[in-house]
């Protein structure tokens, strides 16, 4: 089974902030890691999939990057709605999300 | 406007299967472009993959539910359902039923609203 971890679990930031979640997998999935938000009581929204394609109607501030068994979400310029939390998921083999990321406001 | 809409019991007794139907409209659920799958999330937990079928009825589960779980389709009715055997207080979560886009590299891009299942007697 491919396990993967998000770091950190829950970070605290600022409105304009530059924010950035890391997600490792447990072996390499080449480029298949798609992120998702979940706001609280909603379900989850896919933002980026195949590790940097954004999902349409997904505002440019979101991008992610990596290969292989690192991956990156950034938020250019952290907004009030951005405040939720992420998961990441591997699609290489069967499916695993990461534990998530709350971003709270700081 | 493709939508997905579980349903079923909110309350199941422990040992008993759990049952969930996810109700597809707007959209072709007999499409090779896509698959369908199920999530759940403990209250205040995060998201666990229970499994997914495809159109031609090919499915694939979570290992560590894989002896509980029967996912099938009704491509007549455009529902696909979960359900769930032996369930314990564990298996409390809101279910939610997902489509899976082959192009996205089977990221899961539509999902439903969710519901809560409690396992309880």
């Amino acid at each position: 089974d491919i396990q993967m971890t998000q770091s950190p679990s829950s970070l605290s930031a600022s409105v304009g902030d530059r924010v950035t979640i890391t997600c490792r997998a447990s072996q390499s999935i080449t480029t298949y890691l798609n992120w998702y938000q979940q706001k609280p009581g909603k379900a989850p929204k896919l933002l980026i999939y195949a590790t940097s394609s954004l999902e349409s109607g997904v505002p440019s501030r979101f991008s992610g990057s990596g290969s292989g068994t690192y991956f990156t979400l950034t938020i250019s310029s952290l907004q009030p709605e951005d405040f939720a939390t992420y998961y990441c998921q591997q699609t290489y083999s069967l499916r695993t999300f990461g534990q998530g990321t709350k971003v709270e406001i700081k | 406007q493709l939508q997905l809409q579980e349903s079923g019991p909110g309350l199941v007794k422990p040992s008993e299967t759990l049952s969930l139907t996810c109700t597809v409209s707007g959209a072709s659920i007999s499409s090779s472009d896509y698959y369908w799958g199920w999530i759940r999330q403990p209250p205040g937990k995060g998201l666990e993959w229970i499994g997914s079928i495809y159109y031609s009825g090919s499915t694939y589960y979570n290992p560590s539910l894989k002896s509980r779980v029967t996912i099938s389709v009704d491509t007549s009715k455009s529902q696909f359902s979960l359900k769930l055997s032996s369930v314990t207080a564990a298996d409390t979560a809101v279910y939610y039923c997902a489509r899976g886009k082959r192009e996205n590299l089977d990221a899961f891009d539509i999902w439903g609203q969710g519901t809560m299942v409690t396992v309880s007697s």
